[in-house]
């Protein structure tokens, strides 16, 4: 069925830094693709989705775009905050196309 | 807007015991919510699929007799673990998606909160 393989964490940056969480799919058909955001102790967040090749979805500085070529939807973010400490998900739509699927999750630990 | 409430937020039951977990949408209708279950550091797993008015549809691998799923109303759906035993213990989050004019597979979900189920 459909799935989403991301990197692996944590992922420990430097306030300021650069962001790059890889998340690659695999897909029959053309699901839409997302990224959530976990806070400790709570549900997700939607952060941005793409729903075809080629988007480009953004939000509170962070981006991604649908590659139907490399099968992929990396997140960057140019320069992470401390409060951008969280696990993030890589989803796309389930084969029956009503839940999502999601990734492992990467936890990301931005330190001042 | 497209709020979802879950309640309770933590519940610690002893073994053998029910727990029933609400899953609300506060201000849209919703005629399909999914349960998840988060293991620790792990991703969630889809367990079920809950429609209004209907038999909820389950995962491989989920015992739909341990898991009770009633969905009564178009802004309700409960998640009632029976017989609980220490291995349910989990992060139980619901979900729900605001259908637009357009496709649902372009909607995203929104989560409620999430439930801490810990079994003694």
């Amino acid at each position: 069925g459909n799935s989403v393989t991301q990197m692996e964490g944590p992922v420990t940056l430097s306030e300021e830094a650069f962001l790059t969480i890889n998340c690659t799919y695999t897909a029959t058909g053309y699901p839409s693709l997302f990224w959530y955001v976990q806070y400790p102790g709570e549900g997700l967040q939607l952060l941005l989705k793409a729903t075809k090749a080629d988007d480009k979805g953004s939000n509170k500085g962070f981006e991604a775009t649908y590659r139907k070529e490399t099968t992929s939807f990396h997140l960057e973010k140019g320069s992470v905050q401390v409060s951008d400490s969280a696990v993030y998900f890589c989803a796309l739509n389930s084969n029956s196309g009503y839940a999502l699927n999601f990734g492992k999750g990467t936890s990301l630990l931005v330190t001042p | 807007g497209a709020v979802v409430s879950q309640h309770p937020s933590r519940v610690i039951c002893k073994s053998g015991t029910s727990v029933k977990i609400e899953c609300r949408s506060l201000d849209f209708q919703a005629t399909t919510m999914f349960w998840y279950r988060q293991f620790p550091k792990q991703s969630l797993m889809l367990m079920a699929t809950s429609n209004e008015g209907s038999k909820a549809t389950y995962e491989q691998g989920v015992e739909k007799d341990k898991f009770l799923i009633n969905h009564a109303s178009l802004t309700l759906s409960t998640l009632t673990v029976t017989s609980a035993h220490p291995e349910d213990s989990s992060f139980y989050i619901c979900s729900a998606r605001v259908l637009t004019g357009g496709s649902s597979y372009n909607s995203p979900l929104h989560f409620g909160n999430g439930t801490r189920l810990t079994v003694t």
